[in-house]
């Protein structure tokens, strides 16, 4: 039973327009959530990230909105640009020493120029 | 900077051998992390280390053995390689929860 879910495998805009890649969660002992970006064949890197004790955080063109009552938080990318386009990954941390963090299943991003 | 580095790239196994995936770190991290990535599944933890000399078990630990002899290596072995364990593996070390840094992985093809 996947505890982070990204029910959109796949999302294409255009470029200039607002992206938004959705995540839900199931389990309320999350306290830390996160977004990866993936280029093919290399790792996933950092994007943003936001405490449970927050609702919005933001990081120049990236913004993510945390809504705890519905288990779901949202990236949000203005403007897009073409090297926006990868895999990204939304990511869920439990308090604890070795703060293990469960990814969803990733959302393919396309910006067309 | 390095960061982390994974050896090797790609290889391809016969069902039923062995083999050892190695992750180096040079940034001092104390915990580490080994994960698959399958299609659909999005990257699922297997083992994980939260310091040298220490071990533990992830969400799919079955048919995988870890080790961390020094604190910048993180070995993961596959004893009995099966068709199933075919994925793209990426160890990742962090020093927090936020500071998780990735390498960029080694695709293996169990035929």
């Amino acid at each position: 039973d996947q505890q982070v879910k990204q029910n959109s495998p796949s999302l294409s805009v255009q470029e200039g327009r607002i992206s938004i890649l959705n995540c839900d969660y199931t389990n309320s002992m999350f306290d830390y959530f996160l977004w990866y970006k993936k280029y093919p064949a290399e790792g996933p890197t950092f994007l943003i990230s936001i405490s449970s004790i927050k609702d919005k955080n933001e990081d120049g063109r990236f913004t993510v909105f945390l809504n705890k009552s519905a288990k779901h938080l949202s990236l949000h990318i203005v403007p897009s640009q073409p090297g926006d386009s990868a895999v990204y990954f939304c990511a869920a941390s439990l308090s604890g020493s070795a703060r293990q963090l469960t990814f969803g299943s990733g959302t393919q991003l396309t910006v067309l120029p | 900077n390095a960061g982390v580095t994974q050896t090797p790239k790609f290889r391809v196994l016969k069902t039923g051998q062995s083999m050892t995936l190695l992750c180096a770190q040079d940034m001092n991290h104390e915990y580490m992390y080994w994960y698959r990535q399958d299609p659909g599944m999005g990257l699922r933890l297997i083992h994980y280390s939260v310091g040298e000399g220490t071990t533990a078990k992830g969400e799919v630990p079955d048919g995988y053995n870890v080790s961390r002899l020094k604190k910048q290596n993180f070995l993961l072995g596959l004893e009995s390689a099966a068709p199933s364990q075919t994925s793209v593996y990426f160890c990742a070390s962090s020093w927090s929860y936020y500071g998780y840094t990735f390498g960029s992985g080694t695709r293996l093809t169990v035929v």
